[in-house]
């Protein structure tokens, strides 16, 4: 089975660097598939932030692209988000997911507050 | 401003049928499959309907989806409290580069 598990700070101080973690169970990134990174701010819908494959090829959502960076380390399973310069708009739960039929395995989410 | 458009919110009596519609253009529904996700409180969203009408093994039948042109719509029949919960569609969009858009949402009230 197939298991997603996202870390990192829970706190983040505007301007500053946001940086989380997916620890992938269960499957082989360097199998295949695209990997990605949604997220929700709380009581809002569901935003995608980008994708990335066991290669190292990536796309990003336009509106975030300028902040964002994935990248995947095969060698421990595991694939990261960097989101520079945060604000309080970037608090929001963070999913990583796997992209087999768009998103068929999430990760629980974990919050992330933007504040000093 | 979500690209997908749901409304907010729907609601049915159990035993009924209810549908939840989502509205696109021509650069994502109209040329790409559409998903669609249920979010029970407090929970990560769940994938419910691939490639328009396909789902995945362990979802109920009570549970489809269709498409037709720049529009999707989702149907529950035999509405369980259970299904209470948000539910979202997505899909690619291939407008400005490739990247996947969603609906704003709409959650589901069973009365």
């Amino acid at each position: 089975q197939v298991q997603l598990q996202e870390s990192g700070p829970g706190l983040v101080k505007p301007s500053e660097t946001l940086s989380l973690t997916c620890a992938v169970s269960g499957y082989s990134i360097s199998s295949g598939y695209y990997w990605g990174w949604i997220r929700q701010p709380p009581g809002k819908g569901l935003e995608w932030i980008g994708s990335i494959y066991h290669s190292g090829s990536t796309y990003y959502n336009p509106s975030l692209k300028s902040r964002v960076t994935i990248s995947v380390d095969t060698s421990k399973n595991q694939f990261s988000l960097k989101l520079s310069s945060v604000t309080a708009a970037d608090t929001a739960v963070y999913y990583c997911a796997r992209q087999g039929e768009l998103f068929d395995y999430w990760g629980q989410g974990t919050l992330v507050t933007v504040s000093s | 401003q979500s690209v997908l458009t749901q409304p907010p919110s729907a609601s049915g009596t159990p035993g009924q049928r209810v549908t939840i519609s989502c509205s696109g253009s021509s650069s994502n529904i109209g040329s790409n499959y559409v998903y669609w996700y249920q979010q029970l409180p407090g929970t990560a969203p769940k994938l419910l309907i691939y490639r328009n009408n396909q789902r995945p093994s362990g979802v109920p039948d009570r549970f489809s989806g269709s498409k037709s042109g720049t529009s999707a719509s989702l149907a529950i029949s035999g509405l369980r409290s259970e299904d209470e919960a948000d539910y979202y569609c997505a899909a690619w969009d291939d407008s400005l580069s490739v990247y996947v858009v969603f609906g704003g949402g709409t959650k589901l009230t069973v009365l």
